[in-house]
């Protein structure tokens, strides 16, 4: 079983739909917890970055930690055709320094206008 | 302000051939890792490395080296080149090793080892 799982999709909806991305994990010491956008052909870029259990927003975008369900969710209100893009969760168990980070497969996003 | 640099952006090579994948960050940066991206296996950490001179290994570290000796340079070599080291790889640098502190990725080396 890997330490990530999160499912590839392709995942399509509609301009202005709400997306919910989501990534289950084994690991109960993860307590770092983190989504990468990746353009294609381009390298990942840090969306969100949370702690521990609860919510976190920024924007049109939500990160949601259940840290008892192991259970991670990434939320985009009022998607926009630019959203399109790979959508990557992270996480690691090594307090507050890098270490290694565990990545899902990422889950592939179109939003059409 | 460039960011991460990689070059090359694509390369070809025959089993057993060796190359080195040049990377290069503006920021003064300490922290500097790579990372190679497969279909269905997302990132996998190789190296990485606290600052200069100092460098160690990740998940995947088999068929790789790498030295940090500027802060600015973090060159992966290929020792012996196999088809299973196909890959997407990628340079990442950050301020420091904290996960608060965002990862900039550069733009990627597609390598293809026929």
């Amino acid at each position: 079983q890997k330490e990530v799982e999160q499912d590839p999709g392709p995942l399509s909806v509609p301009e202005g739909a709400i997306v919910s991305l989501n990534c289950t994990y084994s690991n109960s010491a993860f307590q770092y917890f983190m989504w990468y956008r990746q353009y294609s052909r381009k390298g990942p870029e840090l969306l969100m970055y949370t702690y521990s259990s609860g919510n976190k927003e920024d924007g049109r975008f939500t990160a949601q930690v259940d840290k008892s369900s192991k259970y991670i969710s990434l939320f985009i209100r009022d998607s926009q055709p630019s959203d399109s893009a790979t959508y990557l969760c992270a996480m690691s168990d090594r307090g507050s320094t890098l270490g290694r980070l565990y990545f899902g497969r990422g889950t592939q996003l179109t939003v059409w206008p | 302000n460039a960011g991460v640099t990689q070059t090359p952006k694509f390369q070809v090579l025959k089993t057993g051939q060796s190359m080195t994948l040049q990377c290069a960050q503006d920021m003064n940066h300490e922290y500097m890792s790579w990372y190679r991206q497969d279909p269905g296996m997302g990132l996998r950490l190789i190296h990485y490395s606290v600052g200069a001179g100092i460098t160690d290994q990740g998940e995947v570290p088999n068929g790789y080296n790498v030295s940090r000796s500027t802060t600015e340079d973090f060159p992966l070599r290929l020792l012996s080149a196999a088809p299973s080291q196909t890959s997407v790889y990628f340079c990442a640098s950050s301020y420091s090793p904290h996960l608060d502190q965002p990862q900039h990725f550069g733009d990627g080396t597609r390598l293809s080892i026929l």
